[in-house]
């Protein structure tokens, strides 16, 4: 069935990189997403990949796909304070633009 | 700059009563969802709608219903609150094209005693 699966907590020192896995089911999926989730606030699209790409790059964020394995990843380079929030994975499915929800990743970064 | 706004940040209900949660989006999009946010289930979809007066269920609809009457407006009812309706709900809006971006409002957190 319709699964989006990522790990729950990660913690890194501030300064170090982050990455942050993702698994998915439907290989017919055109985009996947990465959302973050700030505390007290909704969620915001951090970046997405669309399924003909391997990489995507946008300043600190860099973004695999390795579509025969079903795994998304995103990296995050020289972790700082800010980037402490809970981070969503998803993936889309249907005619109507329905978003498939991993449980999100809650990321700590600490001194 | 895109806006999706929810009528109430919290809210607190009793068991029994009717409760409305209320979304607005100022973007013309033909999309609208309802989610709820568990710790641990991350976002489930309840309901969504696809253009007005259309509404189609998500994957957990049991408890809830929505309407749309009008296209930048997306309402979710609770037609007789329980406990375990204690969540955060967000809803989302999209285009319905290109990269299919949906964007959320901030949130309502109910609590149902």
């Amino acid at each position: 069935g319709e699964d989006v699966e990522q790990s729950l907590f990660l913690s890194v020192r501030e300064g170090d990189s982050s990455v942050i896995n993702c698994t998915y089911t439907d290989s017919s999926s055109t985009y996947l997403y990465w959302y973050k989730q700030e505390p007290g606030a909704g969620l915001q699209l951090l970046t997405y990949i669309f399924s003909n790409m391997d990489m995507k790059q946008d300043q600190r964020l860099t973004v695999l796909l390795n579509k025969k394995d079903k795994h998304l990843s995103l990296r995050i380079a020289d972790t700082q304070t800010g980037d402490s929030a809970i981070y969503f994975c998803a993936e889309i499915l249907g005619g109507y633009n329905k978003l498939i929800f991993g449980a999100g990743t809650r990321l700590a970064v600490h001194p | 700059d895109v806006k999706v706004t929810q009528s109430s940040r919290y809210l607190v209900k009793r068991t029994g009563e009717k409760v409305f949660l209320e979304c607005v989006q100022d973007m013309d999009h033909e999309n609208m969802f309802w989610y709820r946010q568990d710790p641990g289930l991350g976002l489930r979809l309840i309901y969504f709608s696809y253009d007005v007066k259309m509404k189609e269920k998500g994957d957990i609809p049991e408890g809830y219903s929505v309407s749309r009457e009008k296209k930048e407006r997306f309402s979710l009812i609770l037609e007789s609150a329980s406990t375990n309706q204690t969540s955060m709900y967000l809803c989302a809006s999209s285009l319905g094209q290109g990269n299919n971006e949906q964007f959320f409002g901030p949130g309502t957190r109910l609590t149902v005693l």
